[in-house]
């Protein structure tokens, strides 16, 4: 089956540290791989997509970066976190097809920048 | 204007209630997602669409593509139905743009 961990599940920093959020999927090979944030209410917000390991795409410009050094495995960062990027972030994987397939969520991260 | 707006925002039931949350979209589609979002955050998928209707148990959800408009509709309402729906849209087949959602509270 196929599954997808996210982690933490809540996460408090102070304004300036850094920051490492961790999603991986199993259960498929070369999937897409996508971060979104959902700031208090809003809608979900596409940060950055990867379709291959190493290649990361960013939607929008702002403090986070994303990598991905393996095929199952994403990570959002911060050098120095913000205020502003307090919000819900969420990992999310599609399975690598031509036309669209379903989308899967990870649970979700908490982040409050204090 | 956002490109997915749902409609009502908030929506609350009394159970037993046959509810409509609606979604419509201005940009070109290929499919719809219609989404759960419960109170700790995770989110699980309920329909991914591209035409006319689906049903699974309670829940029914339509797609209109001509008129870009889908509905999600809830038989029977329970209190543990109380969560956010959102509907997303697939734009050049594999990026979702996501509606605000629909904020539901079904009371007993």
């Amino acid at each position: 089956s196929q599954t997808i961990h996210q982690w933490p599940a809540t996460l408090v920093q102070p304004v300036g540290s850094p920051l490492s959020l961790e999603c991986t999927v199993e259960g498929t090979s070369n999937p897409n791989l996508y971060w979104y944030r959902q700031a208090a209410g809003r809608g979900l917000q596409l940060l950055f997509y990867s379709v291959g390991i190493g290649q990361i795409s960013s939607e929008v410009p702002q403090n986070l970066s994303a990598s991905r050094p393996q095929d199952r495995q994403f990570i959002l960062s911060s050098k120095k976190l913000l205020l502003s990027d307090s919000g819900f972030y969420l990992c999310a994987y599609q399975k690598p097809f031509r036309g669209w397939t379903e989308a899967f969520f990870g649970q979700g991260t908490r982040l409050t920048v204090v | 204007k956002n490109e997915v707006e749902q409609s009502p925002q908030n929506l609350t039931a009394q159970e037993g209630e046959f509810i409509t949350i609606n979604c419509s979209y201005s940009v070109g589609i290929s499919a719809l997602h219609w989404l759960q979002q419960h109170p700790g955050g995770g989110i699980v998928s309920l329909f991914m669409l591209s035409s006319g209707k689906k049903k699974h148990g309670r829940l029914i959800a339509t797609i209109n593509i001509q008129e870009k408009h889908s509905s999600l509709h809830i038989t029977a309402s329970h209190p543990r139905d109380s969560a956010v729906y959102i509907c997303a849209v697939f734009y050049n087949t594999d990026k979702l743009i996501f509606g605000t959602g629909t904020r539901l509270q079904v009371f007993p």
